[in-house]
């Protein structure tokens, strides 16, 4: 079947960095993307990889490596804002997007 | 501003109640979906629809049906309400081009309460 793996939970320190990695096994891939949602909200794209390689937007980065079928989603000077919840997923040959089940971001001062 | 709306935030209803949730969006994107997000399992795709009066089943369409008769507008209906339909309903949209990154963009969601 179709599927994306990450992490249920990671906890950083307010200013770090940290990364969250997304595995997918998925037919007909065009590509990645990270999606944000706060507790109560809807989900907010963040970034897009369809190529390999790092995409840089602000504090976010996102990199796609198709040969091993992974990517990730790094957070840079972690703000206590970030704490939230981030999706991976994969973009099918039909317009649909298979989800990772979600990791939550837990940030301490 | 792509903006989805959904007809109610929080909703509560009886087992065996027929049920609409509606969402409308505006800018005239072809692709609309309806999710159900349970904790720990993400988002799992109901139903979608490409286009007006076209609908696809997603991964869990039992108890459910939609309704798309026009472009703006995607209808999901549950014909007998369960207690375990209990969930939080999102619908999203998304624009066909393919050289876009099939964004989709959420409407606020509506929480569902099955007593």
């Amino acid at each position: 079947g179709q599927s994306l793996e990450q992490p249920s939970e990671v906890t950083a320190v307010e200013g770090a960095i940290v990364q969250i990695n997304c595995t997918y096994q998925t037919s007909g891939f065009y590509g990645l993307s990270w999606y944000q949602q706060h507790d109560g909200g809807a989900p907010t794209f963040l970034s897009y990889n369809a190529l390999d390689g790092l995409e840089e937007t602000g504090r976010f980065s996102s990199f796609l490596s198709r040969s091993d079928s992974y990517g990730y989603l790094l957070l840079q000077e972690l703000q206590m804002k970030d704490s939230a919840s981030y999706f991976c997923a994969a973009s099918l040959s039909n317009y649909q997007l298979i989800w990772g089940a979600g990791t939550k971001l837990i940030i301490k001062p | 501003d792509v903006k989805v709306t959904q007809s109610s935030r929080y909703l509560v209803k009886r087992t065996g109640e027929k049920v609409f949730l509606e969402c409308v969006q505006d800018m005239d994107h072809e692709n609309m979906f309806w999710y159900r997000q349970d904790p720990g399992l993400g988002l799992r795709l109901i139903y979608f629809s490409y286009d007006v009066k076209m609908k696809e089943k997603g991964d869990i369409p039992e108890g459910y049906s939609v309704s798309r008769e026009k472009k703006e507008r995607f209808s999901l209906i549950l014909e007998s309400a369960s207690t375990n339909q209990t969930s939080m309903y999102l619908c999203a949209s998304s624009f066909s081009g393919r050289d876009e990154t099939d964004t989709q963009y959420f409407g606020p969601g509506t929480r569902l309460t099955v007593l």
